[in-house]
């Protein structure tokens, strides 16, 4: 099975700016998490969807969003850039059955906010 | 936010050496799991420990659960120049309803050849 793909890999915006990053998730799975990777907070949960539906939720604001397709892939958009927006942005795909196994991770995508 | 921290921050070792790894959390899991992560790279999914078991091995990994001090450790037997890497351990809390993993803050192994 191919693994999580994510794009882009690299990405770069300006401040007021907003992007929109893509995950394709595992072949099967139809769960996809987002997560954001900062030097100062580490990773950070931003929100899980499942059959197309926004199960989990982290603390990030309303700028922050994300959607998934009936062929489970998802996107996730951020408006209106900030500085502290700046990180590695990882997906995560599973088969959605808690405690079954881990979760895949794509490569992330490194946003720079300049 | 983090739901534990990994201790040590930092660990740097001989290779053939033994590497032990911990991390504490904070409320009731279903289960715990360890992910590595290479340098600026996605994660890679290592072991899952569910609740109710104390101890867990695969290949040269070793993981112990221990939910009354609510914590865990992660043993690297053997080490390799390749285990270089960060080391996270991520809880799926009690309450939650689907996947919501809570990283700790990461253990960065350096295995010195």
């Amino acid at each position: 099975k191919a693994g999580v793909t994510q794009t882009p890999r690299y990405l770069i915006k300006t401040r007021g700016q907003q992007v929109t990053l893509s995950c394709s998730p595992i072949s099967g799975h139809r769960s996809v998490s987002w997560y954001q990777q900062t030097p100062g907070q580490g990773l950070q949960f931003l929100f899980e969807y499942f059959s197309e539906t926004q199960r989990n939720k982290g603390n990030f604001p309303g700028r922050f969003s994300g959607r998934q397709f009936s062929n489970s892939r998802s996107e996730m958009n951020v408006s209106t850039l900030e500085l502290g927006d700046s990180a590695l942005y990882l997906c995560a795909s599973s088969s959605g059955q808690r405690g079954i196994s881990g979760q895949f991770f794509g490569p992330g995508t490194r946003l720079t906010v300049l | 936010s983090q739901q534990g921290e990994e201790d040590p921050q930092a660990l740097s070792i001989q290779e053939g050496e033994n590497a032990t790894m911990n991390c504490s959390y904070k409320t009731s899991i279903n289960n715990l799991q360890w992910y590595r992560q290479n340098s600026g790279r996605g994660l890679v999914h290592l072991i899952l420990i569910r609740s109710n078991e104390r101890e867990k091995h695969s290949g040269r990994l070793r993981v112990t659960l221990d939910t009354s001090k609510k914590s865990s450790s992660l043993l690297i037997t053997a080490s390799r120049a390749a285990d270089t890497a960060s080391y996270f351990c991520a809880t799926d809390r009690s309450a939650n309803t689907g996947n919501q993993f809570y990283f700790g803050t990461g253990t960065s192994l350096t295995v010195i050849p």
